[in-house]
């Protein structure tokens, strides 16, 4: 069964510097997703990429983040000037969203984030 | 989105039926029932789907009453590697689908 992939899977950063978290979705899916846990709390939305472009954004995804599909198979989230509370887990998730918005979302077993 | 209730936790033995209830009284008429499993360190996963009545797949069940302001997950059989976290959702936000997780319940499976 295809699955999403998420390099790496453990990123240890110093604060202030910039990371790129890497997501290989489900090939023939066209929804992506950027979701992330902090430890013992809910998975939260970030933002949602369709057709080369962000369909939707959360509260937190400020001018902090930024995604982006630089070929046909990644799919990256960038964070700069990285900070405490940007310690989490990041999860990607893909869909194919055919003509049923109901389909499931297929994630990946994320990247841990720790800022030090 | 339709505001979801479940329980924060449950135990079970093994070999035994687990049933985790969700209550969505403000469930909309397009909205799906999905639930999701978490392990430790990994990412949800679907588990199962449904709109009305009843669903199976090889890995759960999934009962929906006729009026749809609750379901139930039915997990036969759980063993000790069933301890995870079981997310109820309803519904999809924007326009991207987005997913709103809640807490969940944590499944503690006891040998």
């Amino acid at each position: 069964e295809p699955e999403v992939t998420q390099t790496p899977s453990h990123q240890v950063t110093q604060m202030g510097q910039e990371v790129i978290l890497r997501c290989v979705p489900i090939s023939n899916h066209l929804y992506f997703y950027w979701y992330r846990q902090i430890l013992g709390q809910k998975v939260e939305f970030l933002v949602s990429f369709y057709n080369n472009e962000i369909s939707e954004k959360s509260e937190i995804f400020d001018d902090q983040f930024s995604v982006e599909r630089p070929d046909g198979s990644n799919f990256t989230l960038k964070i700069r000037s990285t900070k405490l509370e940007d310690s989490a887990m990041y999860f990607c998730a893909s869909g194919r969203q055919g003509g049923d918005g109901n389909q499931p979302q297929h994630f990946g077993d994320g990247t841990r984030l720790s800022i030090l | 989105l339709a505001k979801t209730t479940q329980p924060i936790s449950m135990d079970s033995y093994e070999g035994q039926e687990v049933n985790i209830t969700c209550s969505h009284n403000n469930i909309a008429t397009n909205d799906y029932i999905t639930w999701y499993q978490q392990f430790p360190s990994q990412g949800p996963r679907f588990i199962i789907q449904g709109y009305k009545t009843k669903v199976t797949n090889e890995v759960a069940s999934l009962f929906i009453p006729a009026d749809r302001k609750s379901s139930t997950l039915s997990l036969p059989r759980v063993s000790l590697s069933d301890t995870a976290v079981y997310y109820c959702l309803v519904g999809l936000s924007g326009s991207a689908r987005q997913l709103t997780f809640g807490s969940g319940t944590q499944l503690t499976v006891l040998p």
